[in-house]
């Protein structure tokens, strides 16, 4: 069964770092597009990031210097390194996989607060 | 950074035909673009309905379609169901980085 999980989100104060995985099954991460994407309460979808099965990597203006996406392929794990965070970071964090694969995962919450 | 612009709200009649669009800040949207759609259903997470223009999923029922039209990527929705109600996102590429648009909420009544 393809499935993704996500993990590593929670409560972060101002100016910390948070690591993301994404733990795939199913599929071969590193031979995927892979994306994340994230949503602040209430708010619509913004995409973050993006890896290539290249290693290309592209990310948003909003979060360029501060987050960078990697993956582990002995684990079959996508990550999102999230540094200086701010509480406009404060969502939902999405890994999902491009393409004709399309699966999404159910998500990881980060909230930035003193 | 490219802006996406998406209906803010649409309603459809049970049984009804409607289109969504998706246009770009930049210009005309093409395959280029590689235009996604996803359905997004209050606490759940988003499902990818439509990739690279017109491609569907495995779960993708047979009445979502997606296509160009006048400029747009677009979503057309023939005989709507209930369980079609949701917020409809696209995602267009720009040479590497993606934009979302900002949603439609669909509303079947």
């Amino acid at each position: 069964e393809v499935q993704l999980v996500e993990s590593g989100g929670g409560l972060i104060q101002p100016g910390g770092s948070l690591r993301l995985s994404c733990a795939a099954s199913g599929f071969t991460v590193s031979s995927n597009y892979m994306s994340w994407v994230r949503q602040a309460p209430g708010k619509g979808l913004e995409w973050v990031s993006f890896i290539y099965p290249d290693g290309s990597t592209y990310y948003a203006d909003s979060v360029k210097g501060r987050i960078t996406v990697s993956r582990d392929n002995s684990k079959n794990t996508l990550f999102l390194q999230m540094n200086s965070l701010r509480a406009e970071d404060t969502a939902v964090y999405y890994c999902a996989r491009d393409g004709s694969g399309g699966q999404w995962g159910q998500g990881t919450l980060v909230i930035v607060s003193s | 950074q490219a802006v996406v612009t998406q209906e803010p709200s649409l309603t459809v009649s049970p049984g009804g035909t409607v289109t969504l669009t998706c246009g770009s800040s930049t210009g005309a949207v093409t395959s280029g673009h590689y235009p996604y759609w996803f359905q997004q259903k209050p606490g759940q997470a988003p499902r990818t309905l439509i990739y690279d223009t017109s491609n569907k999923h495995s779960w993708t029922p047979a009445r979502f379609s997606g296509s160009l039209l006048g400029g747009k990527a677009a979503l057309t929705l023939s005989g709507a169901q209930p369980e079609d109600e949701a917020e409809y996102y696209c995602l267009l590429s720009y040479s590497g980085p993606r934009v979302f648009g900002g949603g439609t909420k669909l509303t079947v009544l």
